[in-house]
């Protein structure tokens, strides 16, 4: 099956700062999706980006199918972005998930 | 719109009891999946569905049953409660196509002893 890897898998920031997190992909996919899992284990979806760059407020991302990477950059980081965003992929169907990245943001 | 629910949200079991976990949504989504949730592994695909009678096996399915009668429910079973089993499980549901976000409920959190 399609692999995903994440990285880096742990990020440590403060307050303010601007981050970028990877995700890169083994096969050629139609759905890609970005996700924060915050501290209470609640999952929000921020981005459908199969292709292409897409921004809301503070987050944008930015998939690069051709090459098989997506990435999402945080900017004047606040300690609400802390958590873990998950990075998943797939077909029509199914969507597999990478194993993340944690971000402590720090005030 | 109450999105994806999920109950219950904690439940302990004994080694080889069932259990049902159940799952509804209201948005009208033809995808639904359930998913378990183990430290430092991320989320791996139990079972999915595209549509009312429609169900099929994702990464990790044994142990497990779903079915999908409805649009809005997708309740899954334990047939035999195993401590590899301790998890965090969550539903999701979507649309197919451009538009198709995925939505996940709040999650239960099984322990089996």
């Amino acid at each position: 099956g399609i692999q995903v890897e994440q990285s880096p898998p742990d990020l440590i920031l403060q307050e303010g700062a601007n981050s970028t997190l990877r995700c890169n992909f083994s096969d050629s996919v139609n759905n890609l999706q970005w996700f924060h899992q915050n501290p209470w284990g609640q999952l929000i979806n921020l981005f459908y980006i199969p292709s292409g760059t897409k921004q809301n407020g503070r987050l944008s991302a930015t998939t690069v199918a051709t090459e098989r990477y997506s990435l999402l950059y945080i900017s004047s980081s606040q300690t609400t972005d802390s958590g873990v965003y998950f990075c998943a992929v797939g077909g029509n169907e199914k969507l597999t998930f990478g194993t993340g990245t944690r971000l402590t943001i720090i005030p | 719109n109450a999105g994806v629910t999920q109950t219950p949200k904690f439940q302990v079991l004994k080694t080889g009891q069932s259990m049902t976990l159940q799952c509804a949504q209201d948005m009208n989504h033809e995808y639904m999946s359930w998913y378990r949730q183990d430290p430092g592994m991320g989320l791996r695909l139990i079972h999915y569905s595209v549509g009312a009678g429609i169900t099929d096996q994702g990464e990790v399915p044994n142990g497990y049953n779903v079915s999908r009668s409805t649009t809005e429910d997708f309740p899954l079973r334990l047939l035999s409660a195993a401590p590899s089993q301790t998890s965090v499980y969550f539903c999701a549901s979507r649309n197919p196509g451009s538009y198709g976000e995925q939505y996940f409920g709040p999650g239960t959190r099984l322990t089996v002893t």
